[in-house]
């Protein structure tokens, strides 16, 4: 199986720009999240879904809006970008709730808003 | 979740064991210790994780101290390739995200 897979991997956009990054994964993963990585930094949720329908916020939303209408998907939607969102962006998934279940991550999406 | 402090930056000799210390001393009980890996801005890469007891696998071994407050992620014989920045995180059961602080950068030399 593929993983999880993200697209595109690089993107520039324009300030007030919208877009959506996509992400799938093929393992049946309940759980689903989105992160950022600024440089030189750590990654920072900004949304996650525990399985189809229901999606929550995590430390950095503000900008960012998610759905999950099916177990494989969880874009993540911009919608009027700004160069402060400038930065990596990571999706994860992992299989359940038990705290030992390893958390698999995507390639990144890197994004430029000028 | 437990806060967790790391070295900024550390380096080792290829060949050699690579030891990297955490410091998690408000974890508590329900809390296990992960270790991830994020070598060259890829997406951070698993590496292992425990509770209580030390814990082996293919990769690396986990060592926690007998009072839960600090760890250390032991590559036995680093190479090269293992130059990355690693995480350590502390995390709840059914908590649904992983918080990552900025990690120890690693440097392998020749």
């Amino acid at each position: 199986n593929a993983g999880v897979t993200q697209t595109p991997k690089f993107q520039v956009l324009k300030t007030g720009q919208s877009m959506t990054l996509q992400c799938a994964q093929d393992m049946n993963h309940e759980y689903m999240s989105w992160y950022r990585q600024d440089p030189g930094m750590g990654l920072r949720l900004i949304h996650y879904s525990v399985g189809a329908g229901i999606t929550d916020q995590g430390e950095v939303p503000n900008g960012y809006n998610v759905s999950r209408s099916t177990t494989e998907d969880f874009p993540l939607r911009l919608l009027s970008a700004a160069p402060s969102q400038t930065s990596v962006y990571f999706c994860a998934s992992r299989r359940g709730r038990a705290v030992q279940e390893t958390q698999y991550f995507g390639p990144g999406t890197r994004l430029l808003v000028l | 979740d437990a806060k967790t402090t790391q070295p900024p930056s550390m380096d080792c000799a290829e060949g050699r064991a690579a030891n990297l210390p955490c410091n998690h001393s408000t974890i508590s009980g329900n809390e296990y210790v992960y270790w991830y890996r994020q070598i060259h801005s890829q997406g951070p890469q698993y590496i292992i994780h425990g509770l209580k007891n030390n814990e082996t696998n293919e990769m690396a071994s986990l060592i926690i101290t007998e009072d839960r407050k600090s760890s250390t992620l032991i590559l036995p014989h680093a190479t090269l390739r293992d130059t990355a920045v690693y995480y350590c995180i502390v995390r709840a059961y059914n908590n649904n995200d992983m918080r990552f602080g900025a990690g120890t950068r690693l440097t392998v030399k020749p």
